[in-house]
C-alpha cells in the first residue's frame, strides 16, 4: 500500500505567483492535515480536512487555502507568494479525527513539498 | 515561550551511547508524539502516548502527564539513527502543536 504521497517534490516560485500543492492519503484515511515547516523550525500546522470539511485551521493568513475531495486527496493553494513563504510543505493523514479535532491518531507524513519563493 | 519545548536542541554522540532527548509542554494533552525526520524532511511517527512507557526496539518513550514533560531514550545508538527529534502534542483543546526539535548526530 503506498504511503502518503505528495506533489511536487521540489518547486520554485516567484514573489506574487501562486501555488498548489497536492497530497494524496493512505488508503482508508479520512483525514489530511498541512503544515509548514520552515529551515530549522518545527512544523507549524496549517489546515485539517475530514470527510471534505475543514476541521481545524491555525493561525496562517487567507492567502493559504485548501480543499479535500471526495477521494480524500488535498490540496493546499497559496497566494500571492511571499519569500517568508519559503518552507516545506508537509501532509499528514490519520483515520479518523475525533471531537472535530485532531485526535490522538497515529499521523503518516508524505516526504513534503519543498517550495522556494524567489 | 512555547507550548512545547525541546533539549537539548543539538546532540552528539559517540555509537553505542545511550542518549536522551526531552520534552516540556505547557498545556493538557490527549497524547504525545516523538517522531523523527531525516535529511531530506520525511517525518516517520515513533510514538504516540498518553500515559506511562513505551518500548520500540532500541527506542522507548516515556511521559509524565503531571509533571507534563516526556522523554525518549535511545539505547545503543548508531550512525543510522542520526536525525532531528520531534516532540509534538496534541492538545485538549486544537491542534498538534510541535517543538522545535532536537538534531541528533552520532558519530561512529
Amino acid at each position: 500500500d503506498a504511503g502518503v504521497t505528495q506533489s511536487p517534490t521540489h518547486l520554485i516560485k516567484t514573489r506574487g505567483q501562486h501555488v498548489t500543492l497536492r497530497c494524496s492519503p493512505i488508503s482508508g484515511h479520512k483525514s489530511v492535515s498541512w503544515y509548514q515547516q520552515v529551515l530549522g523550525q518545527g512544523p507549524q500546522f496549517i489546515f485539517q480536512y475530514y470527510e471534505k470539511e475543514e476541521r481545524g485551521r491555525g493561525n496562517f493568513p487567507d492567502r493559504f487555502s485548501a480543499r479535500q475531495f471526495p477521494n480524500y486527496s488535498s490540496e493546499l493553494n497559496v497566494n500571492a507568494l511571499l519569500l517568508g513563504d519559503s518552507a516545506l510543505y508537509l501532509c499528514a493523514s490519520s483515520p479518523r479525527t475525533s471531537g472535530g479535532l485532531s485526535g490522538a491518531n497515529v499521523l503518516t507524513f508524505g516526504a513534503g513539498s519543498r517550495l522556494t519563493v524567489l | 515561550k512555547n507550548e512545547v519545548e525541546q533539549s537539548p536542541q543539538n546532540l552528539t554522540a559517540q555509537e553505542g551511547e545511550f542518549i536522551t532527548i526531552n520534552c516540556s509542554y505547557s498545556v493538557g494533552i490527549s497524547a504525545l508524539h516523538w517522531l523523527q525526520q531525516h535529511p531530506g524532511g520525511g517525518i516517520v511517527s515513533l510514538f504516540m502516548l498518553s500515559s506511562g512507557k513505551k518500548k520500540h526496539g532500541r527506542l522507548i518513550a516515556t511521559i509524565n502527564i503531571q509533571e507534563k514533560h516526556s522523554s525518549l531514550h535511545i539505547t545503543a545508538s548508531h550512525p543510522r539513527d542520526s536525525a532531528v527529534y520531534i516532540c509534538a502534542v496534541t492538545p485538549s483543546q486544537g491542534n498538534l502543536i510541535f517543538g522545535k526539535g532536537t538534531k541528533l548526530s552520532v558519530k561512529p
